[in-house]
């Protein structure tokens, strides 16, 4: 089955510290996978996205992620977290010609000063 | 892009009533998508149109929930004898056509069944 796996559900950094957020996917061949940031009372954002290519991909905000298909994995990355960037964060997949997203369950990022 | 917006932003109501939600998406985007998040999970797909044909439901989607999108523009979400376990986020997305566009979300609408 399809799916995607983000093993940490709560995350504390201090601000200035560097994050790395985990998501592994579940799929037979490379999907499209995408991070999205949810605030509060606030709708799902797209971080960034990759499909092919450069296996390193940059994003808004200062984000960064990393597909590696040996290990099945797309980790989002920022050097230096700032406090503004406490929120939920989304990493999903797209496997068919629908482009309907699969999220795994999300990770809550909390930024302490 | 005034980007996607839906309303209400809440809504309570009773078990039992009859519950619709709107989705404006963004104009120009041919795609649209309805997810169901609750607290703790991501979201989760229930249906998807392109234009006005709705071309994929989910289990999820019992036979009290029905979408439509007349004229390929809004959409509306509509739930029949609602549910306390239909408490929930309801997200509309819109997208062009291809994998790789990525989704543009609403805010949602948060139901409550009392």
């Amino acid at each position: 089955a399809q799916s995607v796996t983000q093993p940490d559900i709560h995350i504390t950094v201090s601000e200035g510290a560097s994050l790395e957020l985990r998501c592994n996917y579940s799929y037979g061949a490379t999907p499209y996978l995408f991070w999205y940031v949810q605030s509060p009372g606030q709708g799902l954002q797209l971080l960034l996205k990759y499909f092919s290519g450069d296996t390193l991909v940059q994003g808004i905000k200062g984000f960064e992620a990393e597909f590696k298909r040996s290990q099945s994995s797309f980790n989002l990355r920022k050097p230096s977290v700032h406090w503004s960037d406490a929120a939920e964060y989304f990493c999903a997949m797209n496997t068919g010609t629908a482009s309907k997203l699969t999220f795994g369950t999300g990770t809550r990022l909390q930024v302490t000063l | 892009d005034t980007g996607v917006s839906q309303n209400p932003r809440h809504k309570i109501t009773k078990r039992g009533q009859n519950v619709t939600f709107r989705c404006d998406p963004i104009s120009e985007h041919n795609r649209l998508y309805w997810y169901r998040q609750t607290l703790g999970q991501g979201p989760e797909f229930l249906t998807y149109f392109q234009n006005e044909a709705q071309l994929e439901k989910s289990r999820l989607l019992s036979d009290r929930f029905s979408a439509e999108r007349p004229k390929g523009s809004f959409s509306t979400l509509e739930i029949q004898r609602t549910e306390q376990g239909d408490s929930a986020m309801y997200l509309c997305a819109s997208s062009s056509e291809g994998r790789g566009t990525g989704h543009h979300f609403g805010p949602g609408t948060r139901l409550t069944v009392t």
